[in-house]
C-alpha cells in the first residue's frame, strides 16, 4: 500500500535559518504530493502541492519538488520565522482511477520549533 | 477560515457510550472525509463519502459507522466508546474539477473517553 516517512524531528531553528524537512514515499502510480501545517490548537491547512513529476509547489516561501526518481517530496525555506512553529506533514493522494482514489495518506508528523 | 464547520470542538463521555460527530463541508464539496488523530497512530483516513453514497473505508472500526446527507453534512457515529478512542476526529471537504484532490480540513473534534 501507499506510505510516506518524515524525517524524525522535532525540529529547532533559530529565526531567519534555513529549513529542510525530508519526505519520502512509496505509492504505485503516480500520486498526488501534499505538505500540510498544524499550528496549535488547529486544523490542518493546505500548505503546497504538486501533482506530477518536477513540478515544484510553493507557498508562503516554502516550496518542494516533486521528485519521481527519489520518490521524495522535500519541504524547504530560506529564512523560517517564529510564527512558522507548527507541525508539518506530508501526505499523498493517488489519482483518480486508483482503489486509494482521494483519501491522503499522512507521514507521521514534523514538530517545527523556531526560537527567536 | 477553510469553511469546513465541525461540532462539538470537544466532547467528553463515558466508556461504552455513543456520540456523534458533525461536520458540514465547504459549500458546493461533494466529498467529506473523516481522519482520527492520535498520538499512537498518527493521522489515518476512516472514510470517505462522495454526494451521500460511500466510496472508500480505512482503518475505521466497525463500532463507527458514517453518513453524509442529502444537505451533504456528514456525521461519524462511534459506539460502545472505549479509552483507546480518546482522539482529534477531523473532517475534510474536496470539490471536483482541478481541485478534486485538495482536501480543507475543519478545526476537529476532540473526544475524551473517560
Amino acid at each position: 500500500g501507499n506510505s510516506v516517512t518524515q524525517m524524525e524531528g522535532p525540529v529547532t531553528l533559530s529565526e531567519e535559518a534555513f529549513l529542510t524537512i525530508n519526505c519520502t514515499y512509496t505509492a504505485t502510480g503516480y500520486p498526488s504530493l501534499f505538505w500540510y501545517v498544524q499550528y496549535p490548537g488547529e486544523g490542518l491547512q493546505l500548505l503546497l502541492k504538486a501533482t506530477k513529476a518536477d513540478d515544484k509547489g510553493s507557498n508562503k516561501g516554502f516550496e518542494a519538488t516533486y521528485r519521481k526518481e527519489t520518490t521524495s517530496f522535500h519541504l524547504e525555506k530560506g529564512s523560517v520565522q517564529v510564527s512558522d512553529s507548527a507541525v508539518y506533514f506530508c501526505a499523498l493522494s493517488a489519482n483518480a482511477g486508483g482503489t486509494s482514489y482521494g483519501k491522503l495518506t499522512f507521514g507521521q508528523g514534523t514538530i517545527l520549533t523556531v526560537h527567536p | 477560515d477553510s469553511g469546513v464547520t465541525q461540532t462539538p470542538k470537544h466532547l467528553i463521555t463515558a466508556t461504552g457510550q455513543r456520540v456523534t460527530l458533525r461536520c458540514s463541508p465547504r459549500s458546493g464539496d461533494l466529498s467529506v472525509y473523516w481522519y482520527q488523530q492520535s498520538l499512537d497512530q498518527g493521522l489515518q483516513f476512516l472514510i470517505h463519502y462522495y454526494n451521500g453514497e460511500e466510496r472508500a473505508k480505512g482503518n475505521i472500526l466497525e463500532r463507527f459507522s458514517a453518513q453524509q446527507f442529502p444537505d451533504l453534512h456528514s456525521e461519524l457515529n462511534l459506539s460502545s466508546l472505549e479509552l483507546g478512542d480518546s482522539a482529534l476526529y477531523f473532517c475534510a471537504s474536496s470539490g471536483s474539477g482541478l481541485s478534486y484532490n485538495e482536501q480543507f480540513f475543519g478545526p476537529g473534534t476532540r473526544l475524551t473517553v473517560l
